[in-house]
């Protein structure tokens, strides 16, 4: 089962501008974990926001959290044709005994040269 | 370097030829996990194991067995592949209860004919 749902599903940008992706998970989490899979790679694991933290940076990326809303944004400043790839976020609930990863449909994106 | 080795990465069988898929990783990491990803319904997890002999059910068991026989590996086994496994599959580790990102494979594309 699906906890988390990415918004958009697909996005297209020009190389410079940021993306914004949301995600919204169903479900009380430990934390919520991003990651990137370029087309039928593996992922790669780009950053995790514990449940009690609000906002947390990696680089050009931005991750936010709002557990009241139950939603998660990624944002990617300054984008590169390099960061195309699909982007999908993971929650880690709170009533997993089996610590898994839980992952949402992805978002599509396409950074543009 | 820290990795999560899958083999094969492609592979072609005929419905009913019993297969394993191998998966190893070097980070002594006790958690695995093996997924599935299927255009539409994203990454669905098959079995995870939380240590050497403990396994368990994720959302998608049918059809598979696993064994953790030692820490480094989990193979993933199919005793009578069906059309409907055919699938792009990702093996997974982590440190159980770490809170940490996911280590993955780089995949295994099975087609089942």
């Amino acid at each position: 089962s699906q906890q988390g749902e990415e918004d958009p599903q697909a996005l297209s940008i020009q190389e410079g501008e940021n993306a914004t992706m949301n995600c919204s998970y169903k479900t009380s989490i430990n934390n919520l974990q991003w990651y990137r899979q370029n087309s039928g790679r593996g992922l790669v694991h780009l950053i995790l926001i514990r449940s009690n933290e609000r906002e947390k940076h990696s680089g050009r990326l931005r991750v936010t959290l709002d557990t009241s809303k139950k939603s998660s944004s990624l944002l990617i400043t300054a984008s590169r044709a390099a960061d195309t790839a699909s982007y999908f976020c993971a929650t880690d609930a709170s009533d997993n005994a089996g610590n898994m990863l839980t992952f949402g449909g992805g978002t599509r994106l396409m950074v543009k040269p | 370097e820290a990795q999560v080795t899958q083999n094969p990465r492609y592979l072609i069988t005929v419905t009913g030829k019993k297969l394993t898929v191998t998966c190893s990783q070097n980070m002594n990491h006790e958690y695995m996990s093996w997924y599935r990803q299927d255009p539409g319904l994203g990454l669905r997890q098959i079995y995870y194991s939380m240590n050497v002999e403990v396994t368990d059910k994720g959302d998608v068991p049918e059809g598979y067995k696993v064994s953790r026989k030692e820490k480094r590996n989990f193979p993933l086994i199919l005793e009578s592949p069906s059309p409907n496994q055919t699938s792009l599959y990702f093996c997974a580790s982590s440190l159980w209860g770490s809170g940490e990102g996911y280590t993955f494979g780089s995949g295994t594309r099975l087609t089942v004919v």
